[in-house]
């Protein structure tokens, strides 16, 4: 059975750097052909996708926080952690890491499964 | 950027059919994955592939996908589908970019 959880600061400052960690069971990123990304949800909006990483160190960001995203990979730990710098009180939001899953690349595969989430607010 | 365009909102009486739509340019040529989220719940997988259906969605969910519009169809609308949807791309005409639809909220009435 494959698991997600994310782990994290539930508050940060304006201009402050977050870090978050999604800690996973049930399959290895070490693994040829494993992905996993981060998606946020700002309160009552939409999903938006921030990064991916793969099995082979390959990553990827979304375009428009590309200068503010680092994601990266412990494979030992069974983890994948994302840091988001300058952090704004815009990026308050629901945080999501999932695994991907696909019948031959990472990008045009899908979610499955879901983290249940973790809730950040940035606020002074 | 990749645009995925869905309407706000959609409404159906129980036991009807309901279609949700996504747009974007060419969307045919795309594979198009599909997620339900209720109030206070992560998303989960309903439709992938623009028409697979994982293991425990009900054969009630379908998708289809061609030209410009992908959609959701839901038949014999429970109230237990009462739930925000949202479609899912991949963008890789310049770099790997995840694109998710604006999500419908789908009202039972």
């Amino acid at each position: 059975q494959v698991t997600l959880r994310e782990s994290g600061p539930a508050l940060v400052k304006p201009t402050q750097t977050l870090t978050l960690t999604c800690t996973f069971s049930g399959f290895s990123l070490s693994t040829s052909g494993m992905c996993v990304s981060w998606v946020r949800q700002p309160p009552g909006k939409a999903l938006e996708w921030l990064a991916l990483i793969d099995w082979d160190d390959d990553k990827y960001y979304s375009t428009s926080l590309k200068t503010r995203l680092t994601i990266s990979k412990d494979t030992s730990k069974n983890q994948v952690v994302l840091t988001m710098t300058n952090m704004d009180p815009v990026d308050t939001a629901t945080y999501y890491c999932a695994r991907i899953r696909h019948g031959g690349s990472c990008y045009s595969g899908w979610f499955d499964p879901w983290g249940q989430g973790t809730l950040v607010t940035v606020s002074s | 950027s990749y645009v995925l365009t869905q309407p706000p909102s959609v409404s159906v009486a129980p036991g009807k059919t309901a279609r949700i739509t996504c747009g974007g340019n060419n969307i045919g040529s795309k594979s198009v994955h599909w997620y339900q989220q209720k109030p206070g719940q992560a998303p989960v997988l309903v439709i992938y592939y623009d028409s697979d259906r994982p293991s425990g969605i009900p054969e009630r969910f379908s998708g289809s996908n061609s030209g410009n519009t992908a959609t959701l169809t839901i038949s014999r609308v429970e109230a237990g589908d009462e739930a925000d949807y949202y479609c899912q791309v991949w963008d890789s005409s310049s770099d790997h970019q995840g694109v998710f639809g604006g999500g419908t909220k789908l009202t039972v009435l």
